[in-house]
C-alpha cells in the first residue's frame, strides 16, 4: 500500500533532550515536507526536500533540522527540544505536488514538557 | 498566495450532496485551487485541484467560476465517513511547493 509513515505516533518528552521523527514513504516521491499543526494557527511548513540531499527552509524552521540521504527517507530532528515546540507534525511527501497533491503520514503528537 | 473564505460549518443529510463554498476574490493567473480534508486529526487528504476548468475525480467535483473568484467543491453523495474539515487552498506553487491551509469548513453529515 502506498502510504506515508511516521513514527512514533505519540512522543511525550524533556525539555532539550533530543529526539528524532521518523517519515518514511514508498512511493519513490522526489518531494518531502514537514509541517505542524497548531490551534488557531492552522498547518505550517517547517522545511521541505526537492529530493536527495537537497532541503530548504519552510515558514517555521527554528529549533528543527532535517535530512535527506535517501529518497524514501526525511527525519525530522529536533536537536534541544522546547515546550513551544509541542504541537502535531505532519509528514507530506508528492512525485509532482503542482499535479498531483500530496499524501500525508498519520501525524506524530509531541509532548515536551 | 491568495487568500481564501470559507464558511467556518456546514451540515447535509447523508446520500445528499455536499456543496462547500471557496471565495478567493484575489487569485491570480498562475495560482491553483486545491481542495484538502482532514479527517479528526489525521493526516490530511488531497481531493482535487484545478486552475480554470471545472475537474472531476472518483472523490469530488470541483467548479471553478469564469473569473476564478470563487469555486465550490461538490461532493455528489455524502456519507458519515465525509464528516470532515475541508480546506480550500490557493498556491502558486513556487519552488517550496507548500500549502498555505486556513481554517477551513468543518462539514457534519447527518444520518
Amino acid at each position: 500500500e502506498a502510504q506515508v509513515t511516521q513514527n512514533p505516533r505519540y512522543l511525550i518528552t524533556v525539555t532539550g533532550k533530543k529526539l528524532t521523527v521518523t517519515c518514511s514513504q514508498n512511493m519513490n516521491h522526489e518531494y518531502m515536507s514537514w509541517y505542524r499543526q497548531d490551534p488557531g494557527l492552522g498547518l505550517r511548513q517547517i522545511y521541505y526536500s526537492m529530493n536527495v540531499e537537497v532541503t530548504d527552509k519552510g515558514d517555521v524552521p527554528e529549533g528543527y533540522k532535517v535530512s535527506r540521504k535517501e529518497k524514501r527517507n526525511f527525519p525530522l530532528i529536533l536537536e534541544s527540544p522546547s515546550p513551544n515546540q509541542t504541537s502535531l507534525y505532519f509528514c507530506a511527501s508528492s512525485r509532482n505536488p503542482l499535479s498531483i497533491g500530496y499524501t500525508f503520514g498519520s501525524g506524530t503528537r509531541l509532548t515536551v514538557v | 498566495d491568495a487568500k481564501t473564505t470559507q464558511p467556518p460549518s456546514m451540515d447535509c443529510a447523508e446520500g445528499r450532496a455536499a456543496n462547500l463554498p471557496c471565495n478567493h476574490s484575489t487569485i491570480s493567473g498562475n495560482e491553483y485551487v486545491y481542495w484538502y480534508r482532514q479527517i479528526h486529526s489525521q493526516g490530511p487528504q488531497y481531493i482535487i485541484h484545478g486552475l480554470k476548468n471545472n475537474e472531476t475525480n472518483e472523490m469530488a467535483s470541483l467548479i471553478i467560476t469564469e473569473d476564478r473568484k470563487s469555486s465550490t467543491l461538490i461532493l455528489p453523495h455524502a456519507t458519515l465517513r465525509d464528516t470532515a474539515v475541508y480546506y480550500c487552498i490557493v498556491s502558486r506553487m513556487d519552488s517550496s511547493y507548500k500549502l498555505i491551509f486556513g481554517s477551513g469548513t468543518r462539514l457534519l453529515v447527518r444520518p
